[in-house]
């Protein structure tokens, strides 16, 4: 089984609808992440939570809320949705790398693809 | 805010050939980390190759490695004996040493590998 899940992993929505995207891990990291990815722009951070009380606006939280539910368990929402939200949107964790101690790697989930028409 | 800069938005190479993709940063702190990720049509975000910036010898991964120049801020990918698997897109990306702040990502250089 994948450490790090999403669904939906494809979703079609109309404009101004609000839609749920779930993230859950396995791995037992503390640190989560929602990143959006668009053609010619890389990954872009959305919102990170670095435990279940600490939540941070990344790059460009506008349009979007983010809820951690549990250790394992980050979701993000769009309110209202609108077309230049359509992306491939991806979830990330990580944990302390235990021999240096210290934050680094990120491990992704498969992406769902938004589509927002 | 540090940056990640890969100047290469697309390259393609020849099977078994060897390939290199650029990637600068700009940062004022000297301790952090840097990567390469691959993302292949599956879409999956997968690590390929970790670097140290404390570490002076250059990461390498089977027929993956690097080219670290720390004073110039630079970090190369270099794929030898490329392969048609290895056709994706690939990120560099950044993070200080203490990892309190997120993974900041280049745009990404599409690889074509031709047969």
């Amino acid at each position: 089984d994948a450490d790090v899940t999403q669904t939906p992993r494809n979703r079609i929505t109309k404009t101004g609808k609000r839609i749920m995207l779930e993230c859950s891990q396995t791995k037992g990291h503390d640190r989560m992440y929602w990143y959006r990815q668009d053609p010619g722009l890389g990954l872009r951070l959305i919102y990170y939570s670095f435990d279940v009380k600490d939540i941070n606006k990344g790059e460009i939280s506008d349009g979007y809320s983010v809820s951690r539910q549990a250790q394992a368990k980050f979701s993000l929402s769009l309110e209202s949705a609108i077309p230049n939200q359509t992306a491939l949107y991806f979830c990330a964790t990580s944990d302390r790398n235990p021999g240096t101690g210290k934050y680094n790697e990120q491990f992704f989930g498969p992406g769902t693809r938004l589509t927002v028409l | 805010a540090q940056t990640v800069t890969q100047s290469q938005p697309e390259m393609s190479v020849q099977e078994a050939e060897t390939v290199t993709l650029s990637c600068t940063y700009d940062t004022s702190e000297s301790n952090y980390y840097l990567f390469w990720y691959k993302q292949p049509p599956s879409r999956q975000m997968i690590l390929v190759i970790r670097q140290e910036a404390y570490k002076q010898q250059n990461a390498t991964e089977n027929r993956f490695s690097v080219n670290f120049q720390k004073a110039a801020k630079s970090f190369s990918l270099k794929i030898s004996d490329s392969q048609l698997g290895d056709t994706a897109m690939y990120f560099c990306a950044f993070i200080y040493n203490s990892g309190n702040t997120p993974l900041v990502f280049g745009k990404g250089t599409r690889l074509s590998v031709i047969a």
